[in-house]
């Protein structure tokens, strides 16, 4: 099975912009999660998909939002983007929303100018 | 919320030594502790998870152990090689019983293996 992908694997944009990442989950697997990598802060929970359906969101601003597809795959879009949104953008997909184990994809790199 | 402290943040061991690294959760209802592992410039990767029926649980060099009365979980990894040098992750989430499936994680430690 292909493993979960990114796109685009990087990214420069400039303060004000917006910008989507997109995420293709293992083949499958219903659940997608969305996580922000950031050298001071790890890794910090975004919002997770299950069926469409955002089941779960953590603690960022309402700039942050997603969505899921019918077929699993999510994007995420991050308006009026801030110099502190850079980061290392991580999706990870499930079969369930249950426990079962995340596979992370390689992640999309977004620098903010 | 769920809060996961991590320590060390990071650990340098000689190869053949064992290394152990520590979280604590502040929410009681977590049942599920998976560990991943990060190398350089790669996703991160399950390495092995625990959940709270079980105290301990063991592959190959690798091990976890859960105390829920002290909300802590460790990792320890024994014989260590040069090629287990990464940032480990431990998290916790509450599954299963209609709760949603939310990871929080620890902020990593940096586990450096000298040959």
């Amino acid at each position: 099975k292909a493993g979960v992908t990114q796109t685009p694997r990087y990214l420069i944009k400039t303060r004000g912009q917006q910008v989507t990442l997109s995420c293709s989950p293992i083949s499958g697997h219903r659940s997608v999660s969305w996580y922000q990598q950031t050298p001071g802060q790890g890794l910090q929970f975004l919002f997770e998909y299950f069926s469409e359906t955002q089941r779960n969101k953590g603690n960022f601003p309402g700039r942050f939002s997603g969505r899921q597809f019918s077929n699993s795959r999510s994007e995420m879009n991050v308006s009026t983007l801030e110099l502190g949104d850079s980061a290392l953008y991580l999706c990870a997909s499930s079969l369930e929303a249950s426990g079962s184990e995340q596979f992370f994809g390689p992640g999309t790199r977004l620098t903010v100018l | 919320g769920e809060n996961v402290e991590q320590h060390p943040s990071t650990l340098s061991v000689q190869e053949g030594d064992s290394a152990v690294i520590k979280c604590t959760y502040s929410d009681s209802a977590s049942n599920y502790f998976p560990w991943y592992k990060q190398e350089l410039g790669k996703r991160p990767q399950l390495i092995i998870d625990i959940r709270s029926n079980v105290g301990e649980k063991k592959d190959q060099r690798i091990a976890v152990t859960l105390n829920k009365t002290a909300k802590h979980f460790s990792l320890h990894i024994t014989e260590t090689q040069p090629e287990d040098s990464a940032v480990y992750f431990c998290a916790a989430s509450t599954v299963g019983g209609g709760s949603n499936y939310k990871l929080t994680f620890g902020k990593g430690t940096l586990l450096t293996v000298n040959p």
